[in-house]
């Protein structure tokens, strides 16, 4: 089975702070995402990377930069935390280019307070 | 105008009912096309893929309208446990994006 795991289920930070979101995936996938999802808006894509120490912006970028060093291990890093990203972030991985499932992570949710 | 948009619901609906709901996406150009089912709480998981043709798994029907640009989901004897949020998801021909929509709720009760 497909594994992917995010470092944290749960995180309270304070506005300013910098935050990484880490994680990590067990099948050599090449493909990885985060999205964060808030209701009524569904997933939004902020940054997905297709190989190593490469990344593209998704469509919600801004506030929010990643690194990719490592096939198996995407972070997530909240320079600056604000109020207007708390939300659920998840990660995902997949295989190759379209039409291929994306297997989530089980989710982080931010509180930025 | 969103990529994906769907009717949130909530659609509740009796065990042993069917129930059926539509999911629209703007770009032509979409190659892919899928159903994900999101439990309160939990990730999206891979429900099925929606073939040019149409496909079935079990109880669950799947559609594609290209020219009306639209997916559908169909659910037949419906189970408590399918209650759940149905997310459509669409990939484009030239990217490894996929576009979500919001979801649609789905509640089977007793």
């Amino acid at each position: 089975d497909v594994k992917v795991t995010q470092s944290s289920r749960y995180l309270v930070k304070r506005t300013g702070e910098k935050v990484f979101l880490e994680c990590v995936q067990d099948m050599d996938h090449e493909n990885m995402f985060w999205y964060r999802q808030d209701p009524g808006l569904g997933l939004r894509l902020i940054y997905f990377s297709y190989d190593v120490k490469m990344k593209e912006k998704g469509d919600i970028p801004e506030g929010y930069s990643v690194s990719r060093e490592k096939k198996e291990r995407f972070s997530l890093i909240l320079e600056s935390a604000s109020t207007n990203q708390t939300s659920m972030y998840l990660c995902a991985t997949s295989q190759g280019a379209l039409g291929t499932e994306a297997f989530f992570g089980q989710g982080t949710r931010l509180t930025v307070v | 105008r969103k990529e994906v948009e769907q009717d949130p619901g909530p659609f509740n609906v009796p065990e042993g009912a069917t129930v059926a709901f539509n999911c629209t996406y703007s770009n032509s150009a979409s190659q892919s096309f899928f159903w994900y089912r999101q439990d309160c709480r939990k990730e999206p998981k891979l429900l099925m893929s929606v073939y040019s043709s149409g496909n079935e798994d079990g109880r669950f029907t799947a559609q594609l309208n290209r020219a009306s640009q639209y997916i559908s989901l169909l659910i037949r004897d419906s189970k408590l446990s399918d209650s759940a949020t149905y997310l459509c998801v669409v990939n484009h021909s030239n990217d490894y994006k996929l576009s979500f929509g919001a979801g649609t709720t789905v509640t089977v009760r007793a």
